[in-house]
């Protein structure tokens, strides 16, 4: 089974608006991280927060992370129609050192 | 840098053959993983390594095999393909699990037929 779960599934808005997206994991974390997938093509790495830190921004994302609730939210602010693409989340650490683990991903459609 | 390399890009497997799908990295990572990622399910780890000869399972394991004699290179084989085992196929590497996130490759398209 994986361990995050993602929310809402899919997302659209406009441009300009911002974009929020939900992870939950399950089991304890070293680090949490987020990727983005454009249509049929591999996933770039965007920002990793690691499990003592709240909250990490960088340009117009922004992370935080909650260790008590096990979960994690990637803000979007601004958004372009270059931002549609699928999001995940992705756990690593805890027991399983070296092994990252994604969750299902939301599709973010910006309209232009 | 090239970053992470997958060869073929594509291909097409009779129900039964074998084949590698090559990784290969020049960046001096120590991680490296394999995912299949089907539609609607996300992607999913099949195999990992967290340094050359070191290998571990992950979600999906069964029906694959891997090796990693080098730093560079993470060969993941289909012993005996299923149509169950058509998917895109990610290969992935990071320099560290704590700190950095990871480099993946363009990807796999592998159809069994």
């Amino acid at each position: 089974s994986q361990q995050g779960e993602e929310d809402p599934q899919a997302l659209s808005i406009q441009e300009g608006e911002n974009a929020t997206m939900n992870c939950s994991y399950k089991t304890s974390i070293n680090n949490l991280q987020w990727y983005r997938q454009n249509s049929g093509r591999g996933l770039v790495h965007l920002i990793l927060i690691r499990s003592n830190e709240r909250e990490k921004h960088s340009g117009r994302l922004r992370v935080t992370l909650d260790t008590s609730k096990k979960s994690s939210s990637l803000l979007i602010t601004a958004s372009r129609a270059a931002d549609t693409a699928s999001y995940f989340c992705a756990t690593a650490g805890g027991t399983s050192y070296g092994k990252l683990t994604f969750g299902q991903g939301t599709i973010l459609t910006v309209h232009p | 840098n090239a970053g992470v390399t997958q060869t073929p890009k594509f291909q097409v497997l009779k129900t039964g053959q074998s084949m590698t799908l090559q990784c290969a990295q020049d960046m001096n990572h120590e991680y490296m993983s394999w995912y299949r990622q089907d539609p609607g399910m996300g992607l999913r780890l099949i195999h990992y390594s967290v340094g050359a000869g070191i290998t571990d399972q992950g979600e999906v394991p069964n029906g694959y095999n891997v090796s990693r004699s080098t730093t560079e290179d993470f060969p993941l084989r289909l012993l005996s393909a299923a149509p169950s085992q058509t998917s895109v196929y990610f290969c992935a590497s990071s320099y560290s699990a704590d700190y950095y996130g990871y480099t993946f490759g363009s990807g796999t398209r592998l159809t069994v037929v």
